[in-house]
């Protein structure tokens, strides 16, 4: 069974600073899918960035990128120019493209900003 | 807005009682998710409904039991209800059955608490 792990439980980061949340997976299969999702307070569950096994290149949306080690199943979201409204719970997933897709998550991270 | 719905958004019940959590997908999605995430916790798979089809079984208890109906809602039932079950219950959906890197949409939860 594939493992998520996320070795920080929490994360400082300044206003406009960056922060990089690490994780780890471990699975034997080739072809799969990595995700970060952020839970703010509210409790919600809101879709961040999403990496294709496949690809080389690092995903990328606007302020939040990954570096994306596939070797060494590695899969870390870096936060730039962080702001207020960034401070949640971020959890890392994995899905496996072979045997149905759900999600397995990490323990998750939460990361506070101070203004 | 994910178009994901849940209802109800709060529940609140004695130990040995049984509930009902309801779970709309959104348009267009055939497969439906459930997730627990207990305080502070990581979420946790617990079933995976494809079309009306049970997909995927995770850490799922035997008091526990969903099902998806012809209308793709889904529904997931807690029966003699222990303190431990006190928790967020998320309902996600996505287009795909397997092999995608279509995300999950998820709902806004049902807070559960057992008194």
């Amino acid at each position: 069974a594939q493992t998520v792990t996320q070795s920080q439980p929490e994360m400082s980061v300044q206003e406009a600073e960056t922060v990089t949340l690490s994780c780890t997976y471990d699975t034997s299969e080739s072809d799969y899918y990595l995700f970060w999702y952020k839970q703010p307070p509210s409790r919600q569950m809101i879709l961040v960035i999403r990496q294709e096994a496949y690809k080389q290149q690092n995903a990328t949306e606007n302020r939040f990128s990954v570096n994306f080690q596939k070797a060494a199943k590695s899969f870390s979201l870096k936060i730039s120019d962080s702001q207020l409204g960034d401070a949640a719970m971020y959890f890392c997933a994995y899905r496996s493209g072979a045997a149905g897709n759900k999600l397995t998550f990490g323990g998750g991270t939460r990361v506070l900003v101070k203004p | 807005d994910s178009g994901v719905t849940q209802t109800p958004k709060h529940l609140i019940t004695a130990t040995g009682q049984r509930v009902t959590l309801r779970c709309s997908p959104r348009s267009g999605d055939l497969s439906v998710y459930w997730y627990q995430q207990s305080l502070d916790q990581g979420l946790q798979f617990l079933i995976q409904y494809y079309n009306g089809e049970e997909r995927a079984k995770g850490n799922i208890l035997e008091r526990f039991s969903a099902q998806q109906f012809p209308d793709l809602h889904s529904e997931l039932n807690l029966s003699s209800l222990e303190l431990g079950d006190s928790a967020l219950y998320f309902c996600a959906s996505s287009v795909a059955r397997q092999g995608a890197n279509s995300p999950l949409h998820f709902g806004n939860g049902t807070r559960l608490t057992v008194t």
